[in-house]
């Protein structure tokens, strides 16, 4: 069963430094979306994104974030300049049409961690 | 602004019960909503989406229910098993169909004791 795939599972960076996050979205999906969740916190929507540009996107998604689909196959999120409060599961998400029976399907996530 | 709540926070039941997780949220504009399964560490696995004109899903030991009017989401798990353990969240996408986040509640953590 086809998955979305996602690359590193684990980053350690410091505080500053830019970090960008892979994705390898459902082959057939025309939607993405990433999400993060704070340990202990509720999983939060940070931008969706349609035909090579963002659909919706969150409060949190702020000039520090940006979202890019480089190719066929890849979608990435990159932070420019990390902070402390940044740590946290990011999550990839792909679906198929944005219609009413669409499902999002999730991959494992890559847990961000800012020193 | 939406707002989803799932009760209990967690759960803890013997092998083979029959258990019912609630999910309410604030907004009923919604135009679909997602149970999913999550697992320490890890993604999130999908397990039904009601479309908001819907009242109810199944699939297989799992139904869930839909009451759009009242805010209110149930998933039904029949004859738990320990392999159940996780914790499940519901989340909610809101109406009009150009708006695609979904909001998500914090979870209810159920054990299922052998």
């Amino acid at each position: 069963e086809p998955e979305v795939t996602q690359t590193p599972s684990h980053q350690v960076t410091q505080m500053g430094q830019e970090v960008i996050l892979r994705c390898v979205p459902i082959s057939n999906h025309l939607y993405f979306y990433w999400y993060r969740q704070i340990l202990g916190q509720k999983v939060e929507f940070l931008v969706s994104f349609y035909n090579n540009e963002i659909s919706e996107k969150s409060e949190i998604f702020d000039d520090q974030f940006s979202v890019e689909r480089p190719d066929g196959s890849n979608f990435t999120l990159k932070i420019r300049s990390t902070k402390l409060e940044d740590s946290a599961m990011y999550f990839c998400a792909s679906s198929v049409s944005g219609g009413r029976a669409d499902t999002q399907y999730f991959g494992p996530g890559t847990r961000l961690t800012v020193l | 602004k939406q707002e989803v709540t799932q009760i209990p926070a967690a759960l803890s039941v013997p092998e083979g019960e029959n258990l019912v997780l609630n999910c309410s949220f604030t907004d009923s504009a919604i135009y679909n909503l997602q149970w999913f399964r999550q697992d320490p560490g890890k993604g999130l696995t999908s397990l039904l989406l009601i479309q908001s004109s819907q009242r109810e899903q199944t699939s297989g030991r799992l139904n869930a229910s839909l009451d759009k009017s009242s805010g209110r989401s149930t998933l039904y798990i029949a004859a738990s098993q320990p392999g159940d353990s996780a914790t499940y969240l519901c989340a909610v996408r809101p109406g009009g169909g150009s708006n695609y986040k979904l909001t998500f509640g914090k979870g209810t953590l159920l054990t299922v004791n052998p």
